[in-house]
């Protein structure tokens, strides 16, 4: 497709089930990030990768969270054990190249994850 | 670290008046990047307009202006000609740069959100 495609769109997973989100970045797209979005605030960044290098997930916020892109192009977060607090909605992006100057970053609509 | 701060949590504008949305940022980085993201309620995080640390000139794209001031590290987006499908979140951010290929994410201020009045 023309743009980063993310399923699902809605997700309701009870307190303590596993959770997989997809993401399908830009075709070509080297650089694919995920982002967790509360309500009313900015995105924060959860973790970041080069083809299939993760580079940084410093901002996976504990270690029920999980994220892979084997081949360098689809990549799925995983959320083990959810928790109410883990309700949001989780963006994936993507960029041309590594990140430098005016590479912009292409959102996805994101998954919007509610923990009941 | 790095920081931006946007400090009008909620705007309103006239239809075809133009509206300055604020932002300030902060990081001791030389070179950076700084953009404006619109969201709808869908939730798409869509790309509005870029500016380089180093660009000398203020970046438009249509409709956006980007109002850059290094010194005074704002970088303020200013919509010309409002219209209603402008309501929306709108975001600043900022991109640190890769060094050994780490970095390069994006960090996003609070957003203002922007309704524009028929």
């Amino acid at each position: 497709g023309a743009g980063v495609s993310q399923s699902p769109r809605y997700k309701v997973a009870k307190r303590g089930q596993d959770v997989a989100l997809r993401c399908d970045p830009i075709s070509g797209h080297v650089s694919l990030f995920w982002y967790q979005q509360a309500l009313g605030q900015g995105p924060e960044f959860l973790t970041y990768f080069q083809n299939e290098a993760q580079l940084d997930k410093s901002g996976l916020p504990s270690d029920r969270f999980f994220a892979e892109r084997p081949e360098g192009s689809v990549s799925t977060l995983k959320i083990q054990r959810t928790q109410q607090e883990d309700s949001a909605v989780y963006l994936c992006a993507s960029s041309l190249a590594g990140g430098e100057g005016k590479n912009t970053i292409y959102f996805g609509e994101g998954s919007w994850l509610t923990v009941v | 670290a790095q920081k931006i701060t946007q400090t009008q949590p909620g705007m309103f504008v006239q239809e075809k008046e133009a509206v300055t949305l604020d932002c300030t940022y902060d990081t001791s980085d030389q070179s950076y990047g700084l953009f404006w993201y619109k969201q709808p309620s869908s939730g798409e995080m869509i790309f509005l307009i870029y500016q380089g640390s180093y660009d000398e000139q203020n970046a438009t794209e249509g409709r956006y202006s980007l109002n850059f001031q290094k010194a005074r590290k704002s970088a303020n987006l200013v919509i010309s000609a409002s219209q209603l499908g402008d309501s929306a979140m709108y975001f600043c951010a900022m991109r640190e740069p890769m060094i050994y290929n780490q970095g390069g994410k994006l960090i996003f201020g609070q957003g203002t959100e922007l309704s524009v009045k028929p």
